[in-house]
């Protein structure tokens, strides 16, 4: 069975710095899809990123970045000029199209002003 | 396009009691799916669905049961309810992407459930 594993419970990084949150999975596909989530005080999972493992190049969307390593089963986030409204629950995520989504346990950052 | 819906958002129940919660979407996808968030364990999925009429289990099935007898509603029902029950419970559905992209899960609001 597929395993994620979020191994920071909790972050905190000062607004306009860079955080990184760290994830690892484990499965025996070849072809899957990596999620990052972010869900803020208000509940709502709201999609951040996702990275398709046959793809070497990383995902970007604006101040969020991947860094994926397939073979160390690897794909953190990093969070550039951090704002306040970064602040939530992001959960790291996986799955093989159709089936369901196997999330992380989540890391709660927190941005100190 | 109201996305994804979950009525009610927050309820208590006492031990024993029964209650369905509803999940509605309006992007026409086949597949949904029901999962319950507890402190420091993220999402688990409870039950699912590829389509109207169908139904599977997911990891932590036990005190639930679904339906989807229709394509946009997707019931998840607890028929004695326990305090271990006490979560919040998210609905989803999935947009395929087709061939070249990725497929999406959509997720509504989420219920907060008490059971006392």
């Amino acid at each position: 069975a597929q395993t994620v594993t979020q191994s920071q419970p909790e972050m905190s990084v000062q607004e306009a710095e860079t955080v990184t949150l760290s994830c690892t999975y484990d499965t025996s596909e070849s072809d899957y899809y990596l999620f990052w989530y972010k869900q803020p005080p208000s509940r709502q999972m709201i999609l951040v990123i996702r990275q398709e493992a046959y793809k070497q190049q990383n995902a970007t969307e604006n101040r969020f970045s991947v860094n994926f390593q397939k073979a160390a089963k690897s794909f953190s986030l990093k969070i550039s000029d951090s704002q306040l409204g970064d602040a939530a629950m992001y959960f790291c995520a996986y799955n093989l199209g159709n089936e369901k989504l196997t999330f992380g346990t989540g890391t709660r950052l927190t941005i100190i002003p | 396009n109201a996305g994804v819906t979950q009525t009610p958002k927050f309820r208590v129940l006492k031990t024993g009691q029964s209650m369905t919660l509803l999940c509605a979407q309006d992007m026409n996808h086949e597949y949904m799916y029901w999962y319950r968030q507890d402190p420091g364990m993220g999402l688990r999925l409870i039950h699912y669905s590829v389509g109207e009429g169908t139904t599977a289990k997911g990891e932590v099935p036990d005190g639930y049961n679904v339906s989807r007898l229709k394509k946009q509603n997707f019931l998840l029902g607890l028929e004695s309810a326990a305090p271990s029950q006490t979560s919040v419970y998210f609905c989803a559905s999935l947009r395929r992407g087709g061939l070249g992209s990725y497929n999406e899960q959509f997720f509504g609001p989420g219920t907060r459930l008490t059971v006392l």
